[in-house]
């Protein structure tokens, strides 16, 4: 399954939203009746943490400005107001088929 | 505190062997599948292996396949990575990662290590 992500760019300016949208080439709905649709975040030297998964389960810890909405193959991440610690590289995920797969990544940057 | 720790990363010449370890703590590391994730300098993610809580199923990127066994050592709470006739296109950062699912097959990764690089290079 091949999960192209838009943009792959994206300047915001602190307090504003952002959005990053997340496409499958086939559907994520598993055969247990869930999609298994992730986002990650990677900041600059770190590793990739969980932020969302099953399509907008946020992981403990994660702040509630972050949401993850969608369905079948199209999926989006979207930040209510962007702080500076949201600065990175975005991925979605797909855990529904082996192998599993990446988006290409979005970087976050501040205007 | 929930963690994972790789260890064993190096620069190695290309057809050399490698043997990646990541130590487990702070979950029942018997009750998890655990994934490898590497990353290429400046690149994305990518998938590499995965083997299920009990061992018995171990699944490969269709690049490494033949390359690299996984394996796990639950009474130790140690997952592995043995890695042989190395390629320039591995090099990269590798990740050790948690499954998120109880009793699953990495529906999602929620715990990473720090990562350990690997070089293949002569």
């Amino acid at each position: 399954i091949v999960m192209t992500q838009t943009p792959l760019s994206s300047p915001v300016t602190l307090g504003q939203p952002a959005s990053i949208s997340c496409r499958s080439s086939q559907s994520l709905v598993h055969s247990d009746g869930n999609t298994y649709l992730s986002w990650l975040h990677q900041r600059p030297g770190q590793p990739p943490r969980l932020l969302i998964y099953k399509i907008s389960n946020r992981f403990s810890g994660v702040p509630d400005r972050f949401s993850g909405s969608g369905a079948g193959t199209d999926f989006t991440l979207k930040i209510s107001r962007v702080e500076a610690e949201d600065v990175g590289v975005y991925y979605c995920m797909q855990g529904t088929q082996f192998p599993r797969t990446f988006g290409q990544g979005t970087k976050l940057e501040i205007k | 505190e929930v963690q994972v720790l790789e260890s064993g990363g190096g620069l190695v010449q290309p057809g050399g062997s490698l043997r990646l370890s990541c130590a487990a703590s702070g979950f029942t590391f018997n009750n998890y599948a655990m994934t490898w994730v590497r990353q290429a300098p400046g690149k994305g993610l990518e998938w590499v292996s995965l083997i299920s809580r009990s061992g018995d199923y171990p699944i490969y990127a269709d690049s490494v396949k033949g390359r690299f066994t996984i394996s796990r050592d639950n009474s130790k709470n140690t997952l592995f990575l043995q890695m042989n006739s190395l390629r320039a296109e591995d090099t990269a950062v590798y990740y050790c990662v948690k499954g998120r699912d109880y009793n699953g097959m990495g529906d999602a990764f929620d715990i990473w290590g720090q990562g350990t690089m690997v070089t293949v290079s002569s």
